[in-house]
């Protein structure tokens, strides 16, 4: 068993829709949870960035993170053709290195 | 904010040739730089962990004569493939964690592109 689990998709929803994706992980010692974006032949973009359990929003995005489930989301209102991209969950306990997620591909349709 | 540069952002290089690839911290301090390589539709994989003035840490099957790696400062980093061969194409990319407490995330570079012929 993964570490990290995560639907590779791909999730294809149109213009305007609430996207949710998720991951689920193993290690009860992760702390730090993060979400990046990555577009074709580009490094990952931070989207997201969770220190412990909770929510934060900033903008169009909002991450939770359920330890207690060791669980996280990141759901993206309002879609957009722009949002069509690899998304990638990750985690660590803070000192050590990331764990990804396999990534999720979105495709946004006009 | 939170700006990491890399350069060359695309090279082709002969076989048996060395290429070097920096790695930038534009606006801040990091800790720690790391280097990933990444396959077409395939996930970042983890080649190399370095710390500012100490010898970097490889992951396992990641020859370290092969893909030296140099941390100088705060801000710089950098990676060099020697005596590079086909197999080698790929996309690299770098990572460095900022200076500061409770920083777990990393900041990536846009990645290097290496093509060798």
């Amino acid at each position: 068993q993964k570490e990290v689990e995560q639907d590779p998709g791909p999730l294809s929803v149109p213009e305007g829709a609430i996207v949710s994706l998720n991951c689920t992980y193993s290690n009860s010692a992760f702390q730090y949870f993060m979400w990046y974006r990555q577009y074709s032949r580009k490094g990952p973009e931070l989207l997201m960035y969770t220190y412990s359990s909770g929510n934060k929003e900033d903008g169009r995005f909002t991450a939770q993170v359920d330890k207690s489930s060791k669980y996280i989301s990141l759901f993206i209102r309002d879609s957009q053709p722009s949002d069509s991209a690899t998304y990638l969950c990750a985690m660590n306990t803070g000192f050590q290195k990331l764990v990804f997620g396999t990534g999720t591909r979105l495709l946004v349709s006009p | 904010g939170a700006v990491v540069s890399q350069h060359p952002s695309w090279v082709i290089c002969k076989s048996g040739t060395s290429v070097k690839i920096e790695c930038r911290s534009l606006d801040f301090q990091a800790t720690t730089m790391f280097w990933y390589r990444q396959f077409p539709k395939q996930s970042l994989m983890l080649m190399a962990t370095s710390n500012e003035g100490s010898k970097a840490t490889y992951e396992q099957g990641v020859e370290k004569d092969k893909f030296l790696i140099n941390h100088a400062s705060l801000t710089l980093s950098t990676l060099t493939v020697t005596s590079a061969h086909p197999e080698d194409s790929s996309f690299y990319i770098c990572s460095a964690r900022p200076k500061r407490e409770h920083a777990g995330e990393q900041f990536f570079g846009p990645g290097t592109r290496l093509t060798v012929l």
